[in-house]
């Protein structure tokens, strides 16, 4: 059974960077996944914001949402089996739910998703 | 603004057939996936991008498209059923997986 996990801090100060971890356990990270990270805003809708494919023959190609791919950088530890999330230059505005999801090379579906972690932007 | 679009709200009787859409030119070439999300807790997939259900999804969750609309039909609306609906599929360009802005459906 593959599961996810997000860990991180639930608090963040203006201007500073978000970081969380996404824990994999039940699949490899070197899998022929696109491993993601999905944000939702208080009584908002759901927003990508990048994916990562990471394999033996290809490490670390990644792909971000346009609007936050300045503030963006995903990466894998493939040693601890996990993928991890920077944004850097937060804003209240970057308050949300943050979601890690697996999806399988060309499905175009988000199959597993982690929990959930909500992160607070706040002085 | 979101290059998917969902109506924000949709109610059903219990028992009965509901559809929800999801409007995009981009669905014209691409496939939407369909997830169910419940107050408190994390999306599920409901409808993967060929329109298949993946196993414990009940078969009366469905999926179909026809030019620039995708449909989300649950036939015989159980309250349990009552959640948000979000789309996904790809963006104009192809390149990046985008949301539709969501759905509240409510069971009567």
């Amino acid at each position: 059974q593959v599961q996810l996990q997000e860990s991180g801090p639930g608090l963040v100060k203006p201007s500073g960077t978000l970081s969380l971890t996404c824990g994999v356990s039940g699949d490899s990270i070197s899998s022929s996944n696109w491993w993601s990270w999905v944000r939702q805003p208080p009584g908002k809708g759901l927003e990508l914001i990048g994916q990562i494919y990471h394999s033996i023959y290809d490490s670390g190609r990644t792909k971000y949402n346009p609007s936050l791919e300045s503030r963006v950088t995903i990466s894998v530890d493939e040693s601890k089996n996990q993928f991890s999330l920077k944004l850097k230059s937060v804003t209240a505005a970057d308050t949300a739910m943050y979601y890690c999801a697996r999806e399988p090379t060309k499905s175009d579906a988000f199959d597993i998703w982690g929990q959930g972690t909500m992160v607070t932007v706040s002085s | 603004s979101s290059e998917l679009t969902q109506d924000p709200a949709v109610s059903v009787a219990l028992g009965q057939t509901v559809r929800i859409t999801c409007q995009g030119d981009s669905l014209r070439s691409y496939y939407a996936s369909w997830y169910q999300q419940k107050p408190g807790q994390a999306p599920v997939l409901v409808i993967d991008g060929k329109n298949n259900r993946p196993s414990g999804i009940p078969d009366r969750f469905s999926g179909s498209s026809s030019g620039n609309t995708a449909s989300l039909t649950i036939t015989g609306a159980q309250a349990g059923d009552e959640a948000d609906y979000y789309c996904s599929s790809r963006d104009s360009s192809g390149d990046h997986l985008v949301f539709g802005g969501g759905t509240k459906l409510t069971v009567l």
